[in-house]
């Protein structure tokens, strides 16, 4: 069975440009959160979807960041325009309803010069 | 204990040796309570969920305890090997978002 996958595995780009990362969960689950790890400090929640509903957008720093999940399958996160503080590691991860588990994928290391 | 500690923060330790770290976490309002092990560039790998006060789980040479009256897990490995060598993450939650500690980075030396 296939993880979770992201796209890409890096990203650099200049202040004020924009980005787009993917990830793609685990076939079949309904669960999808996006998390973020800035360079010597924790991961953190920034949402999770229940198939293509928000179910919890509060760790979002702001209106920059636009994550969308059409059809419930595959996710996407926005930034625009990237500012130098979002630089880090971009983390997604999913899980089945109900299930305890968050499985994640390999991030997606951004760097904003 | 208002967020999720780990300490410590790195430890180096000789191939063979066994070793333990530990996560400590706000006992109020407990679901759950996840170890992962992170290897930079890679996925962060779910090493076990525990839940209930007193769990202990284990897989190969790595097992957990879990005490949710005085919020605290120790992971233990048990004669520690190069490949052993990550990051080791405990997050509290479940079902939603999961906050996380900064991390164990352990290194094991031939």
């Amino acid at each position: 069975e296939a993880g979770v996958t992201q796209f890409p595995s890096h990203s650099v780009i200049e202040k004020g440009q924009t980005v787009t990362l993917r990830c793609d969960p685990i076939s079949g689950h309904d669960n999808l959160y996006w998390y973020r790890r800035v360079m010597g400090k924790e991961i953190k929640f920034l949402l999770h979807f229940v198939k293509e509903s928000k179910q919890d957008e509060s760790g979002m720093p702001n209106n920059r960041f636009l994550a969308e999940r059409t059809g419930g399958t595959y996710s996407t996160l926005k930034v625009q325009p990237a500012e130098l503080e979002d630089s880090g590691v971009y983390f997604c991860a999913s899980s089945q309803l109900g299930g305890e588990t968050q499985y994640f994928g390999p991030g997606t290391r951004l760097l904003v010069l | 204990i208002l967020n999720v500690e780990q300490s410590p923060q790195s430890l180096h330790v000789q191939e063979g040796d066994s070793t333990n770290f530990t996560c400590s976490f706000p006992s109020s309002n407990f679901y759950a309570l996840h170890w992962y092990r992170w290897e930079t560039a890679k996925s962060p790998e779910a090493l076990f969920v525990m839940t209930l006060n007193g769990d202990e789980k284990k897989k190969g040479r790595i097992s957990a305890t879990l005490n949710t009256k005085e919020g605290y897990s120790y992971l233990y490995i048990k004669g520690s090997q190069p490949e052993d060598s990550a990051t080791y993450l405990c997050a509290t939650g479940g079902g939603n978002k999961l906050t996380f500690g900064t991390g164990t980075q352990l290194k094991v030396e031939l």
